[in-house]
């Protein structure tokens, strides 16, 4: 059974902090890591995706991924009020011929004005 | 472009009906999804069809089955509705299984009774 584990949260920062977010995973054979934003009450939306160790930037957001340790992040600077959404890491490997997105069950971030 | 959409938003059941979840999507995309999300649970793979004319199960498959209509339209169909059935079904796509962003639908919360 692959597994992706989150921090459970619910985690809570000042407007302006940086808002660190945490996945591990167990699958060793995992290939891409993927960061989803969901606001409450809407669906799932893709912000962040990283294939190899080391960080991605964009913007506001950077993606930390390393394989060895089974670990991935997102990092949120200067964290808005907007950013208060729940955060779901997902990873994708091969079975087979086949792609799979495993989800882990999601980090509540409130950003306090 | 409407992106993903579902029907019914809402639908409440008695245990023992049946009913027909609806997706389609105008992206041309080869892949679609059925996920469910639970409190606590994060998202978890039902069936997908990679392309057109094949299905196949995911994570919790029992007591569902799927439809691939047409390229556009994906359903689901609960047979005999039970109340661990009560939850948020997501429909996604994607332009290739195993592309990187699995865009999504905006759910139908259903409640079996």
């Amino acid at each position: 059974q692959k597994e992706v584990e989150q921090n459970s949260g619910p985690l809570s920062v000042p407007e302006g902090a940086i808002a660190s977010l945490n996945c591990t995973y167990s699958d060793r054979g995992s290939q891409s890591f993927f960061w989803y934003r969901q606001y409450s009450g809407k669906s799932p939306e893709l912000i962040m995706s990283i294939y190899s160790n080391g960080d991605k930037e964009d913007g506001r957001f950077t993606a930390q991924l390393n394989k060895a340790s089974q670990y991935v992040s997102l990092l949120i600077r200067d964290s808005q009020p907007s950013d208060s959404a729940t955060y779901l890491c997902a990873v994708r490997s091969v079975g087979g011929s086949n792609y799979k997105l495993t989800f882990g069950k999601g980090t509540l971030l409130t950003v306090n004005p | 472009n409407a992106g993903v959409t579902q029907t019914p938003k809402f639908q409440v059941l008695k245990t023992g009906q049946s009913m027909t979840l609806q997706c389609a999507q105008d992206m041309n995309h080869n892949s679609m999804y059925w996920y469910r999300q639970d409190p606590g649970m994060g998202l978890r793979l039902i069936y997908y069809s990679a392309s057109e004319g094949t299905t196949d199960k995911g994570e919790v498959p029992n007591g569902y089955n799927v439809s691939r209509l047409n390229k556009r339209e994906f359903s689901l169909r609960l047979e005999s509705a039970a109340p661990s059935q009560t939850s948020v079904y997501f429909c996604a796509s994607s332009e290739l299984e195993g592309a990187d962003t699995q865009y999504f639908g905006p759910g139908t919360r259903l409640t079996v009774l």
